[in-house]
């Protein structure tokens, strides 16, 4: 009954470096969304996914890659980390409630030196 | 998230109301939300109300909806300690499928 999780809780990675950052939820949603969130910018989304095998990009995709061959796992890949990918990343999932509440996992806080 | 714009920060006094002000600029906005982030812990949904209203009352929590101006606020009354928190303004739009765009959040601190 774990919801929504993220690992790496924290991580530490060089510039330069391929990093993928895990989420996994355990209630079958269709739509789950990569965030990144910074002092001043709030969130910000970076990819999104409708179902299996269905992506699309955000408000910041560059430098980040995604995939989702199984519904419940949405990976996020750093293909070659920059400092200014410094941040805390989150992951929501999003299921059939008619509000569209979207919930959330505990984040990953990145940094690339 | 530069289209739902909200202040970066909130003073209040233990025991007094809290009122944290949003605006958006779609106006096909359909839900609207608040979000309530804790230290070091993702976002939770705090209330939502839907478009056609123009205000939603739970517990300490109002929210008020000026759709002529695209006002949004939250008042939570008799402000504690455990109501410290990054406060997120959201809209869904009508064209954009499932996803949310949130404003940059309101740290509410509260003194004694």
């Amino acid at each position: 009954d774990a919801g929504i999780t993220q690992s790496p809780r924290y991580k530490i990675t060089e510039t330069g470096r391929q990093v993928t950052l895990m989420c996994h939820q355990t209630w079958s949603h269709s739509y789950m969304f990569w965030y990144r969130q910074d002092l001043g910018h709030g969130l910000r989304l970076i990819y999104y996914s409708a179902a299996a095998d269905i992506t699309d990009k955000g408000e910041v995709p560059d430098g980040y890659v995604v995939s989702r061959s199984k519904t419940e796992n949405f990976p996020l890949t750093l293909e070659s980390a920059t400092r200014s990918q410094t941040s805390v990343y989150f992951c929501a999932s999003t299921g059939t409630e008619v509000s569209y509440e979207q919930y959330f996992g505990p984040g990953t806080r990145l940094t690339v030196t | 998230g530069e289209d739902v714009e909200q202040s970066l920060f909130l003073s209040v006094r233990e025991g007094d109301s809290s009122v944290i002000n949003c605006t958006y600029t779609d106006s096909s906005s359909t839900y609207l939300y608040w979000y309530k982030q804790e230290p070091g812990a993702g976002l939770q949904l705090l209330t939502y109300i839907f478009s056609n209203m123009d205000m939603k009352q739970d517990q300490r929590l109002t929210v008020l909806l000026n759709k002529k101006d695209k006002h949004l606020s939250l008042r939570i009354a008799d402000t504690q300690t455990g109501d410290s928190a990054i406060y997120f303004c959201a809209e869904k739009r009508y064209s954009s499928a499932s996803k949310i765009i949130f404003g940059s959040g309101t740290r509410l601190s509260i003194r004694p």
